[in-house]
């Protein structure tokens, strides 16, 4: 498996500002999913994007994939104090395990 | 659906004990558990996989006879961290899937279990 990476490593912003987190990787994958993990807790899975496609959505998440770049990010509109938690991606080669990288950590203050 | 527990969900424990954490995914199958290490301000860490009725598969440094792991039931995984040491305090997550190894696509995460060792 391999591991992606997330930049920034962390990010502070208001509420109702928008939120774009990116994630890199190495070699070609079949699927990427985005986790969120609030501090002390399990990850929660967000959402997933295949290799084919290129833009999803899932309520205020916006996930985008260019394979080319080996790339994806992660955008939270209008975003709320209780998205406030690390986000991690996880690029998946379509083997068993996933591995996490270091994760974004989001602060969002009211 | 594809809710998964952690049992206990906090354990603190002398040096020397064992102990026991299972993991249950609740309204599914789960062929195939992870089982995670998380120290403060890092990222997972996974130690092993597990599959149904298989011994697990543990990651590079992590020693199995200490990290002992029992799949079971297609419900049910257990990790028994014998004779704890102050250095394996840490936050333990484990996941499950539906699928077998091969093009698994989405792990559900337990809520985690922190143990410290005294």
């Amino acid at each position: 498996s391999q591991q992606g990476e997330e930049d920034p490593q962390a990010l502070s912003i208001q509420e109702g500002e928008n939120a774009t987190m990116n994630c890199s990787y190495k070699t070609s994958i079949n699927n990427l999913q985005w986790y969120r993990q609030n501090s002390g807790r399990g990850l929660v899975h967000l959402i997933l994007i295949r290799s084919n496609e290129r833009e999803k959505h899932s309520g205020r998440l916006r996930v985008t994939l260019d394979t080319s770049k080996k790339s994806s990010s992660l955008l939270i509109t209008a975003s709320r104090a209780a998205d406030t938690a690390s986000y991690f991606c996880a690029p998946n080669s379509g083997y068993s395990t996933l591995t996490f990288g270091k994760g974004t950590m989001l602060l969002v203050s009211p | 659906g594809a809710v998964v527990s952690q049992h206990p969900s906090w354990v603190i424990c002398k040096s020397g004990t064992s102990v026991k954490i299972e993991c249950r995914s609740l309204d599914f199958q789960a062929t195939t558990m992870f089982w995670y290490r998380q120290f403060p301000k890092q990222s997972l860490m996974l130690m092993a996989t597990s599959n149904e009725g298989s011994k697990a598969t543990y990651e590079q440094g992590v020693e199995k006879d200490k990290f002992l792991i029992n799949h079971a039931s297609l419900t049910l995984s257990t990790l028994t961290v014998t004779s704890a040491h102050p250095e394996d305090s840490s936050f333990y997550i484990c996941s499950a899937a539906r699928g077998p190894s091969v093009n698994q696509e989405t792990q559900y995460f337990g809520p985690g279990t922190r143990l410290l060792v005294l």
